[in-house]
């Protein structure tokens, strides 16, 4: 079965210092790969997604930045974080397919880092 | 690109009543709709899913409904336990392969009175 893992749990970083946060998947080959984040109360922002190795999307302009150098580990980073940077970071997979009857795929998230810059 | 939104944005029922959670979607070439519930403090969980290529789907107490005409889903939980209670999203994507993504809405806050 899959699996996905993320670390650390929790986090609290002064504003300006580097971030790094990490997400391996297993079980599984080839994976998207994605990561959200979701402020206090609120929804889920897409950051970034990945289809595999080096290969990045990014949804929204901010100082985060996201790279995949293997398979199953995606990383988030920063180089200086700001306070706005807090929340609840979250990572996600989902199989990649291209069968021509399947028009849909199921996301699974993991664990979950929560960020507090102060 | 896509745009979902649901309504209402809190829900208050008391147990072992129904509740039913909507959703509307934009783009008509969506074709996968999941709903996910997370409870405080955790990841959000895979409660159901459908396809375009259906109109419902049900598992136990929970059950998707799907209208492409009207461009709406909805979540339907009978016999609602205090369990129950906590963010209900949806969202929505255009499976292209590859580079498929999900576009949530913002959640809702289900509350089950004991």
């Amino acid at each position: 079965s899959q699996t996905i893992h993320q670390w650390p749990a929790t986090l609290v970083q002064p504003v300006g210092s580097p971030l790094s946060l990490e997400c391996t998947v297993e079980g599984t080959s080839n994976p998207n790969l994605y990561w959200y984040r979701q402020a206090a109360g609120r929804g889920l922002q897409l950051l970034f997604y990945s289809v595999g190795i080096g290969q990045i999307s990014s949804e929204v302009p901010q100082n985060l930045s996201a790279s995949r150098p293997q398979d199953r580990q995606f990383i988030l980073s920063s180089k200086k974080l700001l306070l706005s940077d807090s929340g609840f970071y979250l990572c996600a997979w989902t199989p990649q397919t291209f069968s021509g009857l399947l028009i849909g795929y199921e996301q699974y998230f993991g664990p979950g880092t929560r960020l507090t810059v102060t | 690109g896509e745009n979902v939104e649901q309504h209402p944005s809190t829900l208050s029922v008391q147990e072992g009543d129904s509740a039913v959670i909507k959703c509307t979607y934009s783009d008509s070439a969506s074709n996968y709709f999941p709903w996910y519930k997370q409870e405080l403090g955790k990841r959000p969980q895979l409660i159901i899913d459908i396809r375009s290529n259906v109109g419902e789907k049900k598992d136990q107490r929970i059950a998707v409904t799907l209208n492409k005409t009207a461009k709406h889903f909805s979540l339907h939980i009978t016999e609602t336990q205090p369990e129950d209670s906590a963010v209900y999203f949806c969202a929505a994507s255009r499976f292209t392969g590859a580079n498929s993504k999900l576009t949530f809405g913002k959640g809702i806050t289900l509350s089950v009175r004991p």
